[in-house]
């Protein structure tokens, strides 16, 4: 199986401030034959369901806030929150769908 | 717009079977492409796939639970059941049903249920 290791387990961030989640895979996730990482970031809040934030590792998905953002390839990828806000409070996974799917730990993300 | 819903019992007994329904609603399990996963996440761990059913009534399964999974689809009810059988406490867990919109071109989970937790328990 391909483990998603994520960095830190939990972060406190100042509103306004930049918050910045880490996501390793063991092995590469980039496909040569479309070019494309196949990593998702989702934003888990208490009692809600899931919520697609990225996919493709850097595509945002519809309605997300364009404060989120999504980068990195083959094996290294992090997910981006460029202003804090207080509704980003949340439990933030990454996923790779290479194979079939696994999960990153989670980053419990707070305010400082 | 796009809902799951898990549902089914909170608890069981060790050794007996699980099962839990995914209703959904917004899109149908006869759309070329699609597909509904089952996933769960056990108290302080990470999430982890179990089971996916898709339009073809293709199923997959974790290797580690396949000889104790089933995964079965109404079409006509917008519904995916999952079986686990031999449960265990450490199958104690939030049972998360999720839709992929397109095993090519969308291949990741975009609408997720709000989770159901089952406790293993005598």
């Amino acid at each position: 199986d391909i483990v998603m290791t994520q960095s830190p387990d939990s972060l406190a961030v100042s509103l306004g401030e930049r918050a910045t989640i880490n996501c390793k895979s063991s092995q590469n996730i980039l496909s040569s034959s479309n070019n494309k990482n196949y990593l998702a970031w989702y934003q888990h809040k208490p009692g809600q369901p899931p919520k697609l934030l990225i996919y493709w590792a850097s595509m945002r998905e519809s309605g997300v806030p364009d404060r989120f953002s999504g980068s990195g390839s083959g094996t290294d990828f992090t997910l981006t929150i460029s202003s804090l806000q207080a509704e980003d409070v949340a439990v933030y996974f990454c996923q790779q769908y290479y194979t079939p799917y696994t999960f990153g730990q989670g980053t419990k993300l707070e305010i400082k | 717009q796009i809902t799951l819903k898990e549902s089914g019992p909170t608890l069981v007994k060790p050794t007996q079977t699980l099962t839990l329904t995914c209703t959904f609603s917004g899109f149908s399990l006869t759309t070329n492409g699609v597909g509904v996963a089952w996933l769960r996440q056990p108290p302080g761990k990470a999430l982890e796939w179990l089971a996916s059913i898709n339009w073809e009534g293709q199923k997959g399964f974790r290797p580690s639970l396949q000889n104790r999974l089933t995964v079965t689809k109404d079409t006509s009810k917008n519904q995916v059941v999952l079986t686990l059988s031999k449960m265990d406490p450490m199958d104690t867990a939030t049972y998360f049903c999720a839709h992929r919109p397109d095993n090519d071109v969308s291949p990741y989970f975009q609408h997720w249920g709000r989770g159901t937790l089952v406790t293993v328990s005598s």
